[in-house]
C-alpha cells in the first residue's frame, strides 16, 4: 500500500464550486504539505502543517484553505473554485529531511 | 531568501552517455539539497540528498550529485544513461539552520533516446 494517497486522482469542476481534496499517510509523520504543479513553475508550497494545531500559509495560499483532521489526514479546500487553480496538486509528508509525496491530483477548473 | 535555479528546461542524451542535470541554489545559511524524480502520472520520488558530509552523494538508479559550496551547484549525474531514466527531475533546497520550507526548482526534463 502506498504511504501517501490522495483522493481524488482526478477532478473536473466548475468555476464557483467548492472542492475539497483529500490526503492520508500512513508513515506516521507529524509534518503534511500541500503543493501545486504547474507546467515551468515547479512546486510551489500553499500551506503546511507541523502538526495538527499547527497550519501555516505557505507562497499562495489566497483561494485555498486546509484542515487537519488528523496526524494522518490534510485536506485542502478550494471554497470557490477559479480556472486558474486548474493544476495538478500534490501532498506529501515529511520526516526527518525527506519529502514523501502522494500520486497527486489533477483539477480542471471550467 | 532561499532559491534554486535549473537552468536547462530539457536535456537530451544518447542511451549510454553519461547525463548531467544542473542546479544552483541560494540560502543564507548552510543547505541542505535533495534530487527528486517523476515519472509520468506519479508523485514525485526521492533520489538523493546532501545534508553534510563528503561532497559526491549517490543514490538511486546509479544517480549521484556533487555538492560545490563556492560555486553553490549540486548537479545531479550519471555516468551512463537508460532510457528508462527519461523523466522530469526537481532540485530542492532547505536552509539548514532552522528552516522548514523546502523550495523547488523548476524541473528539468530528461530524454534519452535509443
Amino acid at each position: 500500500d502506498a504511504d501517501v494517497t490522495q483522493t481524488p486522482r482526478n477532478r473536473i469542476t466548475k468555476t464557483g464550486k467548492r472542492i475539497m481534496l483529500e490526503c492520508s499517510q500512513t508513515k506516521g509523520h507529524d509534518r503534511m504539505y500541500w503543493y501545486r504543479q504547474d507546467p515551468g513553475l515547479g512546486l510551489r508550497l500553499i500551506y503546511y502543517s507541523f502538526d495538527v494545531k499547527d497550519i501555516n500559509k505557505g507562497e499562495i495560499s489566497d483561494g485555498y484553505s486546509v484542515s487537519r483532521q488528523a496526524q494522518a489526514k490534510f485536506s485542502l479546500s478550494l471554497e470557490s473554485a477559479i480556472p486558474n487553480q486548474t493544476a495538478l496538486y500534490f501532498c506529501a509528508t515529511r520526516g526527518s529531511d525527506t519529502q514523501y509525496f502522494g500520486p497527486g491530483t489533477r483539477l480542471t477548473v471550467l | 531568501a532561499q532559491s534554486v535555479a535549473q537552468p536547462e528546461d530539457q536535456v537530451n542524451v544518447a542511451e549510454g552517455n553519461p547525463l548531467t542535470v544542473k542546479c544552483t541554489y541560494s540560502v543564507s545559511g548552510n543547505p541542505y539539497l535533495f534530487w527528486y524524480v517523476q515519472y509520468p502520472n506519479r508523485g514525485l520520488q526521492f533520489l538523493l540528498k546532501y545534508i553534510t558530509g563528503d561532497n559526491l552523494v549517490k543514490g538511486s538508479y546509479g544517480f549521484e550529485a556533487e555538492f560545490n559550496k563556492s560555486q553553490t551547484s549540486f548537479h545531479l549525474k550519471k555516468p551512463s544513461a537508460l532510457v528508462s531514466d527519461s523523466a522530469l527531475y526537481f532540485c530542492a533546497v532547505r536552509d539548514a539552520s532552522g528552516g522548514f520550507k523546502t523550495i523547488f526548482g523548476a524541473g528539468t526534463r530528461l530524454f534519452v533516446k535509443a
